[in-house]
């Protein structure tokens, strides 16, 4: 079965710094590869994903995050994270079939 | 447009009683699906509708979940004989035709075991 793992549970850094999230998953064939954001009090939103082509994928809001097959991994980039950015961001996996499959989650804080 | 939609937000119920959980889907998306957030976990995948029936079902716990998309609209999640167990956070997705990968959430019903 599939599975997906993020590395860091929390993660505190300050405004204007750089954050990168870890996501590693486990299946070795054709993935769609997603990272879901949920902000404080509301629900889960679609931060960028990726399905095919170029594997330096742009989101909403400066993120990015870079599709590495070798390395079964597709970790979140923000060059300069603002307090806005305080929420719980989900990395997601839907390969075999439509379901997706999330990691367990990593709560980052920013503090202004 | 409206979102995806889910009654009640909030649910307390007691341990041994049934339970009915509503999701109104973006309009014109044919794919519904259920996912149940425990405390300090991702998501896991419950069940997906393609159209009126389940294509996949295979992340319902056991037998006394179950759910329904009668019209291929509105889905019911039903959970029968609830435990402490099954105190979670139900969300509801829907994806539009031809875009299958992309889901859509709701805010989801807290559902309270006591």
């Amino acid at each position: 079965a599939q599975s997906v793992s993020q590395h860091n549970h929390h993660v505190i850094l300050s405004e204007a710094a750089s954050l990168e999230l870890g996501c590693n998953y486990s299946y070795g064939g054709t993935v769609n590869l997603f990272w879901y954001v949920q902000y404080p009090g509301q629900h889960l939103q679609l931060l960028l994903k990726y399905f095919s082509g170029d594997p330096l994928v742009k989101g909403i809001k400066g993120f990015e995050a870079e599709f590495i097959k070798s390395k079964f991994s597709f970790n979140l980039r923000k060059p300069s994270v603002q307090w806005s950015d305080t929420a719980e961001y989900f990395c997601a996996v839907n390969s075999p079939g439509n379901k997706l499959t999330f990691g367990g989650g990593t709560r980052v804080l920013v503090k202004p | 447009g409206a979102g995806v939609s889910q009654t009640p937000s909030n649910k307390v119920t007691e341990k041994g009683k049934y339970v009915e959980l509503r999701c109104d889907p973006i309009s014109g998306h044919t794919a519904l699906y259920w996912y149940r957030q425990s405390l300090g976990q991702g998501p896991e995948f419950l069940i997906y509708f393609q159209g009126t029936g389940a294509a996949d079902d295979s992340g319902l716990p056991n037998d006394r979940f179950f759910a329904v998309r009668p019209e291929g609209s509105v889905s019911t999640l039903k959970i029968q004989r609830t435990e402490r167990g099954d105190s979670a956070v139900y969300l509801c997705a829907s994806s539009p035709a031809g875009s299958y990968n992309e889901q859509f959430f709701g805010p989801g019903t807290r559902l309270t075991v006591l």
